[in-house]
């Protein structure tokens, strides 16, 4: 348990659906982020934010929405996904500013269908 | 890009045995992390160590860091079947945290 929670933890979504990731960590972090991990490809990172500010955007596709109402919870909204979007994404979170260990949660497995 | 890079992509040895792994890197670098995450799981981080530091130990880690060549490399002494994972570098720069693509380490008994 690493504190840091990521529902649902499965996923099956038709292309033409609208859902949402949820990340939650109650370590006092106050940056979190998104990864994509695909099979045979490196972790790409999606979106960082630091403060409740986005801080990078790693080019994602629009159909990926990112939302960080608070520095406890992330979301990650999600609409008219293709296929090739299944993967499993990887919420973490990191005290701001300084060079520590990200913390991981168990992610999402999305299956695109 | 500061994205490392593992050598090799893959690695299978026997229990008791020390496992190798290696990561290249591009740019300059606050620090470089590994993490394993075994199969379908989040990650886990291992160890960090900082650009002024050039070995790091815990536990049967170590951990080394060339700044020169721009390299790290993780050993992991007498290996047992639970250390069969995925292990991943990742380098820190500004805010950002940029894996490589991994190692997978299985460990046969």
């Amino acid at each position: 348990e690493t504190g840091v929670t990521q529902t649902p933890r499965h996923l099956v979504m038709g292309m033409t659906n609208k859902k949402s990731l949820k990340c939650e960590q109650h370590l006092g972090h106050n940056a979190m982020y998104w990864y994509k991990q695909s099979a045979k490809k490196p972790l790409e990172l999606m979106f960082v934010y630091s403060l409740e500010e986005r801080v990078e955007n790693n080019s994602v596709p629009s159909r990926f929405s990112p939302e960080c109402p608070n520095s406890s919870h992330l979301f990650l909204h999600l609409h008219t996904l293709q296929p090739e979007d299944s993967a499993l994404y990887l919420c973490a979170s990191s005290p701001a500013g300084r060079n520590t260990e990200a913390f991981f949660g168990q992610g999402t497995r999305l299956t695109v269908v | 890009s500061q994205q490392g890079e593992e050598d090799p992509q893959a690695l299978s040895i026997q229990e008791g045995e020390n496992a190798t792994m290696n990561c290249s890197y591009k740019t300059s670098i606050n620090n470089l992390q590994w993490y394993r995450q075994n199969s379908g799981r989040g990650l886990v981080h291992l160890i960090l160590i900082r650009s002024n530091e050039r070995e790091k130990h815990s536990g049967r880690l170590r951990v080394t860091l060339d700044t020169s060549k721009k390299s790290s490399s993780l050993l992991i002494t007498a290996s047992r079947a639970a250390d069969t994972a995925s292990y991943f570098c990742a380098t820190q720069g500004a805010q950002k945290l940029v894996f490589g693509q991994g190692t997978r380490l299985t460990i046969n008994p």
